[in-house]
């Protein structure tokens, strides 16, 4: 059945390392988003996509980066030169206007 | 700057009474609004949405309110049922453009 999946739901890693998290939808969805919300916070966009091999910054994409090669698969890169990394990530896809999200990764980095 | 508020962070309502969310926004060239809910650890949940063209929009127990001249959404749940104790977002954008969700309220509803 048609969804977004993100893996892993928990992720540890050491500061200083880069980390890549997950998101494969199979809803033949065109856009995608990677959001990340911290508690208090709403979701704040880091990255969408709106067609293959295009991707535009959001509000907070310092630190980070993506890549669009497939449809299905717009994985998100949290790299070391992301300042406070720890938060929950989530991934969401659409092809109107009502984005569907998926269940989410917690990073963890200690 | 928060383009989107939700000033209440938290609401208790008992069972079986009407819930009211509540969402402000700033930017007058939003034309689309959005609800989600959301359990902790999990993805939000799409609930309901509205068009800047329409003043409300009804699905079930779940009811949206848009007042353009005021900036102002809300969220009517009514009767409130337990399974509804989550935290729901709203989000408002224009098309083409990315959406900006607010900060959330929680919504506990006493049995």
């Amino acid at each position: 059945d048609g969804g977004i999946t993100q893996s892993p739901k928990y992720l540890f890693r050491k500061e200083g390392q880069n980390v890549t998290l997950s998101c494969e939808q199979n809803l033949n969805h065109d856009a995608m988003y990677w959001y990340r919300q911290d508690p208090g916070q709403g979701l704040r966009l880091i990255y969408y996509s709106q067609i293959v091999n295009d991707f535009q910054k959001g509000d907070i994409a310092e630190g980070y980066s993506v890549s669009r090669e497939k449809k299905e698969s717009f994985p998100l890169t949290v790299t070391s030169a992301q300042k406070n990394p720890t938060a929950f990530y989530l991934c969401a896809s659409s092809i109107s206007l009502e984005q569907f999200f998926g269940p989410g990764t917690r990073l963890t980095v200690l | 700057d928060q383009q989107v508020k939700q000033n209440s962070p938290s609401l208790s309502v008992q069972e079986g009474r009407i819930s009211i969310l509540n969402c402000d926004y700033t930017n007058s060239m939003f034309d689309y609004f959005l609800w989600y809910k959301k359990y902790p650890a999990e993805g939000p949940t799409f609930l309901i949405s509205i068009s800047s063209i329409k003043d409300k929009n009804e699905d079930g127990r779940f009811t949206v309110f848009l007042n353009k001249s005021a900036k102002h959404l809300s969220l009517h749940i009514v009767p409130s049922q337990p399974g509804d104790s989550a935290v729901y977002f709203c989000a408002a954008g224009y098309t083409g453009n990315q959406f900006y969700f607010g900060t959330g309220t929680s919504l506990t509803v006493i049995p």
